[in-house]
């Protein structure tokens, strides 16, 4: 059965710091791993993540996968009150499957 | 726990039927229930907020007569997706609340309208 895991679930840091989401998974025929940023309605798309070992990186935003521990990391560097959001980890494999979620909180 | 299903996992109609699809909590009872629809490059847009017993809140844009919604119980909600057409073929993913800040995502449901 396909599943992913998020660690931490939740997370609080001060403005300036820098966070490392996790990622795990296991999963059939995998395809790609998503990240997304949902604050209010829908989830954010950030990246998608097919190949192991390349950064995808967005501002102060970056992702990289590892195929072969099976997972990914989502950095955020010099946090901002703004980033405070749930980041989902989402996996296509055989079938799309969301992580728990990792509930930041960037205090100012 | 926190495990919401939905069911079908795929589906493919000819234009002008109706399809319904189904979203359950498993394991928790969800006052909330959110149905989203992805479109290319990813994205998710919100398409309504489901309230167990009462109508739900449909975001702008998006046509309740089509999309009808109903959240029947606390760990159950159908989107029927009327007179389809190719256009309406995407995947349609619910979530569900388990508490005021918290929401787990169904594994989705493709629809293929031919």
């Amino acid at each position: 059965e396909d599943k992913v895991v998020q660690s931490p679930l939740s997370l609080v840091v001060h403005e300036g710091d820098t966070v490392t989401l996790n990622c795990s998974y296991e999963v059939t025929n995998f395809r790609s791993l998503l990240w997304y940023k949902q604050e209010k309605k829908a989830p954010t798309f950030l990246f998608m993540l097919t190949s192991s070992g390349i950064e995808k990186k967005s501002g102060r935003l970056s992702s990289i996968l590892d195929k072969k521990e099976l997972f990914s990391i989502l950095n955020i560097t010099a946090t901002q009150t703004g980033d405070s959001a749930v980041y989902l980890c989402r996996n296509y494999g055989q079938n799309f499957v969301f992580g728990p979620g990792t509930r930041l909180s960037v205090l100012p | 726990g926190a495990v919401v299903s939905q069911h079908p996992s795929r589906v493919i109609c000819k234009s002008g039927t109706s399809v319904k699809i189904e979203c359950r909590s498993l394991d928790f009872q969800a006052t909330t229930m959110f149905w989203y629809r992805q479109f290319p490059k990813q994205s998710l847009m919100l398409m309504a907020t489901s309230n167990e017993g009462s109508k739900a809140t449909y975001e702008q844009g998006v046509e309740k007569d089509k999309f009808l919604i109903n959240h029947a119980s606390l760990t159950l909600s159908t989107l029927t997706v009327t007179s389809a057409h190719p256009e309406d073929s995407s995947f349609y993913i619910c979530s569900a609340g388990k508490g005021r800040h918290e929401q787990f995502f169904g594994p989705g449901t493709r629809l293929t309208v031919l």
